[in-house]
């Protein structure tokens, strides 16, 4: 079972729809979660921090289930440009190193 | 954007030869980490540096090696490359107790 599962989509999804993704996690100990924006060729970018109480920014709302071990990422009003792959990230232990998920492809079209 | 570069950007090498990537930051922060990315994989990571000269493997270390002799950069080196390290290789920075990371904008191997 590798220790960060992603729904690999795509997802296809018409401009301005909601969409949901859910990413589970394998260690029990991971403390922080993240979720990374991922454009074609492009560097993974930090889309936002996953809190145990959830947060929002603007569109975007991640949520965090620790006795599930998932998290998830909602996008309200879906734009062109959310089109890119989406990346679910938590920490392994204590000395900073991150477990990655293959992540989820999100296509919205007009 | 934080301030990290990788060099080449791209590169195409023969089976057998060395090979150097260097990653470049002008944030100051402590960690550093070499990643390679490949379809149907996380990003994964090879080794990873928590200060000068202090570096420690990841999970796919094998057939690569590291070197930290300045705050600002990290280099990783295939000693004699194989096909099955043609990858896109990113470097990734984070600060003192912070589990971010920001990454350069990659580099593209190919070993032929």
């Amino acid at each position: 079972r590798k220790e960060v599962e992603q729904d690999p989509g795509p997802f296809n999804v018409p401009e301005g729809a909601t969409v949901a993704f859910n990413c589970t996690y394998s260690n029990s100990a991971s403390q922080s979660f993240f979720w990374y924006r991922q454009d074609c060729r492009k560097e993974p970018k930090l889309l936002m921090s996953v809190y145990s109480s959830g947060n929002e920014d603007g569109r975007f709302t991640a949520q965090l289930n620790r006795a599930s071990q998932y998290i998830s990422l909602l996008i309200r009003d879906s734009k062109l440009s959310d089109s890119a792959t989406y990346l679910c990230v938590v920490n392994r232990d204590s000395n900073y190193q991150l477990i990655w998920g293959a992540g989820t492809k999100l296509i919205i079209k007009p | 954007d934080a301030g990290i570069t990788q060099s080449p950007r791209h590169k195409v090498t023969e089976t057998g030869t060395p090979v150097t990537l260097r990653c470049h930051q002008t944030e100051n922060h402590r960690y550093m980490y070499w990643y390679r990315q490949d379809p149907g994989h996380g990003l994964r990571l090879i080794h990873y540096s928590y200060g000068v000269k202090d570096t420690d493997k990841g999970e796919v270390s094998d057939g690569y090696s590291v070197s930290r002799s300045k705050t600002e950069d990290f280099l990783l080196t295939l000693e004699s490359a194989t096909s099955s390290q043609t990858s896109v290789y990113f470097c990734a920075i984070s600060a003192e107790l912070s589990y971010e990371q920001y990454f350069g904008p990659g580099t593209r191997l190919t070993v032929t």
